[in-house]
């Protein structure tokens, strides 16, 4: 079993909408990282995240710890936020991933 | 300030063979780790090192090391190449920021 899941694994949406990326984790953790990754490879983290809510632009990040489940929600969505999003949480020196969300915007 | 770099952008190696790849951090972050990204698949970690000790290994084979050098730049060595090593190799700096990755390293093993 993975210490970190995430749901669901492929995701298609129009333009403009609503769009929620949820993570689950089994491990204890110091905290929780949001990451995108585009065609090509490069990471880029969006949110570290260890209690309650972070918000940046159109991007909000939860994290509810009691029940070890975190969420990405992305509103207004645009072609450009095409990529894959990956949970990854943190213990101590050590990163755990999920295998990512991969998200298609379509115009 | 530039962001954490690694080269080479792009390899391809035989069966058998060793390969070294490197990565700087941001200026500042003393701490760097490794991953391995398989296709289709979430990054797993290999290495952390923190003022040149290694503080975490993850749970791959001797034919994996590394080791950071006193500029804080870091070094992955992988030995007698499989063509399941094949990944995107990743590298993150920590500073007080937070983490911060690279673009990566693309290995490909024939």
């Amino acid at each position: 079993k993975n210490e970190v899941e995430q749901s669901p694994q492929n995701l298609t949406a129009q333009e403009g909408e609503f769009i929620t990326i949820n993570c689950s984790y089994s491990v204890g953790i110091s905290a929780l990282h949001w990451l995108q990754q585009h065609p090509g490879g490069g990471i880029v983290s969006l949110f570290m995240l260890s209690s309650g809510k972070k918000k940046h632009g159109r991007l909000i990040a939860t994290i509810n710890i009691q029940e070890k489940h975190s969420s990405l929600h992305i509103t207004a969505s645009h072609p450009r936020d095409s990529a894959v999003y990956i949970c990854a949480v943190r213990t101590g020196n050590q990163f755990y991933f999920g295998t990512g969300t991969s998200l298609t915007v379509i115009p | 300030d530039a962001g954490v770099t690694q080269s080479p952008t792009h390899l391809i190696k035989t069966r058998g063979q060793q390969v070294t790849l490197r990565c700087s951090p941001i200026s500042g972050h003393k701490s760097v780790s490794w991953y391995q990204q398989v296709l289709g698949q979430g990054p797993q970690f290999i290495f952390q090192y923190y003022e040149k000790e290694e503080r975490g290994r993850g749970n791959f084979p001797d034919r994996f090391s590394a080791r950071q050098f006193p500029n804080y730049s870091s070094e992955l060595n992988v030995n007698a190449l499989l063509l399941g090593d094949s990944a995107l190799y990743l590298c993150a700096s920590r500073g007080v920021g937070g983490y911060t990755f690279g673009s990566g390293t693309r290995l490909t093993v024939v």
